[in-house]
């Protein structure tokens, strides 16, 4: 069965750090290029970044750029997202996709005091 | 970065009745990279329609797109009660970024 399962999430003060995992089965991980989109309670999809097949190649929404950073280890078919500086507006439930059709459910990530 | 605006907001029908959702870019996308996704509540984005116009695997065909350039088109012929959903485009062009659209909601009439 093909999936992907994200893991991570919880409730978080602002300024603090997260790391997201995805874990994907029932494919060959290590031919797709990965995302990571998150969206906020009520509103729409927005895509956060990406990275290529080998990780060689990524690239973060403006939004992002410089507090998190997207990694992935093809051995153990994941790929992850650490999140530092974190915010209130980073408030979202937070979806990996490989390529374009493959989802995971998400895991929610709550930014508050 | 390419803006992608999606219109109506909502679309209020009936089951059976024909959808009409709108995609339009801010630049052109010539190479057709549109994606159109289907949420519904508490639910993970169900991809539709990849390269403006192919429908992903499994989707009916009364789901379907159309445009080039700066405007786009997903159609569902006759609504069905499952259809009743969030829809999003979204661009895979401008790589490295990709956007999504703001969404239409097709509600019950």
């Amino acid at each position: 069965e093909v999936q992907l399962v994200e893991s991570g999430g919880a409730l978080i003060q602002p300024g603090g750090s997260l790391r997201l995992s995805c874990a994907a089965s029932g494919i060959t991980f290590s031919s797709y290029w990965m995302h990571w989109v998150r969206q906020a309670p009520g509103k729409g999809l927005v895509w956060v970044s990406r990275i290529n097949t080998d990780g060689t190649t990524i690239a973060y929404a403006d939004s992002v750029k410089g507090r998190f950073t997207i990694s992935r280890d093809n051995a153990k078919n994941t790929v992850y997202l650490q999140m530092n500086s974190l915010r209130a507006e980073d408030t979202a439930i937070y979806y990996c996709a490989a390529g374009l059709g493959i989802w995971g459910q998400g895991t929610m990530v709550t930014v508050s005091s | 970065e390419i803006v992608l605006t999606q219109s109506p907001g909502t679309l209020s029908l009936s089951p059976g009745e024909r959808a009409t959702l709108s995609c339009r870019a801010s630049q052109s996308i010539s190479t057709n990279y549109i994606a159109w996704y289907q949420q519904k509540p508490g639910q993970a984005p169900r991809l539709l329609i990849h390269g403006a116009s192919s429908r992903a695997t499994g989707i009916p065909d009364r789901f379907s797109g159309s445009g080039s350039g700066t405007d786009f088109t997903l159609t569902i012929s006759r609504l069905e009660p499952e259809d009743f959903a969030v829809y999003y485009c979204q661009q895979y062009n401008n790589s490295p970024l990709l956007t999504f659209g703001g969404g239409t909601k097709v509600e019950i009439k």
